[in-house]
């Protein structure tokens, strides 16, 4: 069974340009998190979907961080404009949802801006 | 709000020893789950273990355990016959599921060395 991917892998930009990252989950998982994890720290929830609705998104910068999951599958995170303090690891994890619901993760995007 | 304490930045262990990695949390609730996900320098996280808190009695996954304490809000992890592939960040979790909600709340780490 594929595991989550995530795209691309690194990626550096100079503040206020903008920046996208894709994640596609495990088939069949209707939960996908987007997670933040700045150096040296543990990851912080960004948003959650459940299918193509946002559960949770209280932790998200909406002035310049959004995200979409079109039908449901393949979800983008983007950046716009970005600032110096964006620079860390993006992930993406995705769960089947019922029960334990245990959360496998992608190997994350790491984000640097300069 | 939830918080999740991993008191130890650094440890050391040789290989085949065993080692424990602390992890304390706070919370009101009395139903949730923990987890410790182990991130090599790949950066994917991986689960290493978890448990329910209605369950008393402790996790085991071949050579990792737990010591869950409920009303002390503890939960370490132990770790025997050390391996070199063990070294890694270690992460422990708190999950609190509220409707479809279910955040994982991460520690800042436990960086794991192992020595020949």
């Amino acid at each position: 069974e594929a595991g989550v991917a995530q795209s691309p892998r690194y990626k550096i930009i100079e503040k206020r340009q903008s920046v996208a990252f894709w994640c596609n989950p495990i088939s069949g998982h209707a939960t996908l998190y987007w997670y933040q994890q700045i150096l040296g720290q543990g990851p912080k929830l960004l948003i959650q979907f459940q299918n193509n609705g946002v559960v949770d998104d209280s932790q998200l910068p909406k002035d310049r961080f959004s995200a979409e999951r079109l039908k449901g599958v393949d979800s983008t995170l983007k950046i716009q404009p970005a600032k110096l303090e964006d620079s860390a690891v993006y992930l993406c994890a995705s769960s089947p949802g019922g029960g334990v619901n245990i959360q496998y993760f992608g190997a994350g995007t790491r984000l640097s801006v300069l | 709000a939830q918080t999740v304490t991993q008191s130890q930045p650094e440890m050391s262990v040789q290989e085949a020893e065993t080692v424990t990695l602390s992890c304390t949390y706070d919370t009101s609730e009395s139903d949730y789950y923990l987890f410790w996900y182990k991130q090599p320098p790949s950066r994917q996280m991986i689960l290493v273990i978890r448990q329910e808190a209605y369950k008393q009695q402790n996790a085991t996954e071949n050579r990792f355990s737990v010591n869950f304490q409920k009303a002390a809000k503890s939960f370490s992890l132990k770790i025997s016959d050390s391996q070199l592939g063990d070294a890694a960040m270690y992460f422990c979790a708190y999950r609190r599921d509220t409707g479809t909600a279910s955040k994982l709340t991460f520690g800042t780490g436990t960086r794991l060395q192992v020595t020949l």
